[in-house]
């Protein structure tokens, strides 16, 4: 059975960093690949970052890049996010996604439960 | 970017009738759209994807139709379970992934 669990967040100050992890279970990360999306308090959802299932490339949302770095340690099966410079508008809840498939274009079928991440003086 | 705007914001529909929730694309996105439910303090879970096709785990009161630009999800005889907010997003053409603002699914 496929389970992803958010661990990492916490309150930080403006200028800031953290590092999120994704604990995986049921599946490989070398065989998907895995997505940030997070949701700022009280709205909608906003993808993050992207990393192929073979570790090839990564890709981010214009809001994030040269800030933010997404990474996996296959040993572990696990997903991370690096934040550094964190500003006031980085606030929300952050999830870890799976693609469904290794196609190019795919959904995201299995979620995390997400981890709280605040930014504030 | 593809920009995806969902009506309505909010849907008032009473148990046992039928909803219907629109999503429309800025730009043709094919068949690449699916539709999240969410619900209070839980993460989204995939409804639909390919624009009509349903996971296995998903009722089949629980529709999609669609492609292009014009998307629509229909949830038949609304049960409890199904109050909640749904999203659309495009995987076709990213980055960005993108999601509509959501659509909220109250009880009348």
């Amino acid at each position: 059975q496929v389970h992803l669990v958010e661990s990492g967040g916490g309150v930080v100050q403006p200028g800031g960093s953290l590092r999120l992890s994704c604990a995986v279970s049921g599946f490989s990360l070398s065989n998907y690949g895995m997505h940030w999306v997070r949701q700022a308090p009280g709205k909608g959802l906003e993808w993050v970052a992207f990393i192929r299932y073979d570790g090839s490339k990564t890709y981010y949302a214009d809001s994030v890049k040269g800030r933010f770095t997404i990474s996996r340690d296959i040993s572990k099966n696990t997903l991370h996010l690096q934040m550094n410079t964190l500003r006031v508008d980085d606030t929300a809840v952050y999830f870890c996604a799976k693609d469904r498939w290794q196609l190019v274009r795919a959904p995201f079928d299995n979620w995390g439960q997400g981890t709280q991440v605040t930014v504030s003086a | 970017e593809i920009v995806l705007t969902q009506s309505p914001a909010t849907l008032s529909v009473s148990p046992g009738e039928r909803a219907t929730l629109s999503c429309r694309a800025s730009q043709s996105v094919g068949s690449n759209l699916a539709w999240y439910q969410q619900k209070p303090g839980q993460a989204p879970r995939l409804l639909i994807y390919g624009a009509s096709t349903r996971p296995t785990s998903v009722p089949a009161r629980i529709s999609g139709s669609g492609s292009g630009t014009d998307f629509t999800l229909t949830i038949s005889s609304l049960q409890s379970e199904d109050f909640a907010v749904y999203f659309c997003q495009q995987y076709d053409n990213w980055p960005p992934y993108t999601f509509g603002q959501g659509t909220k699914l109250e009880i009348k």
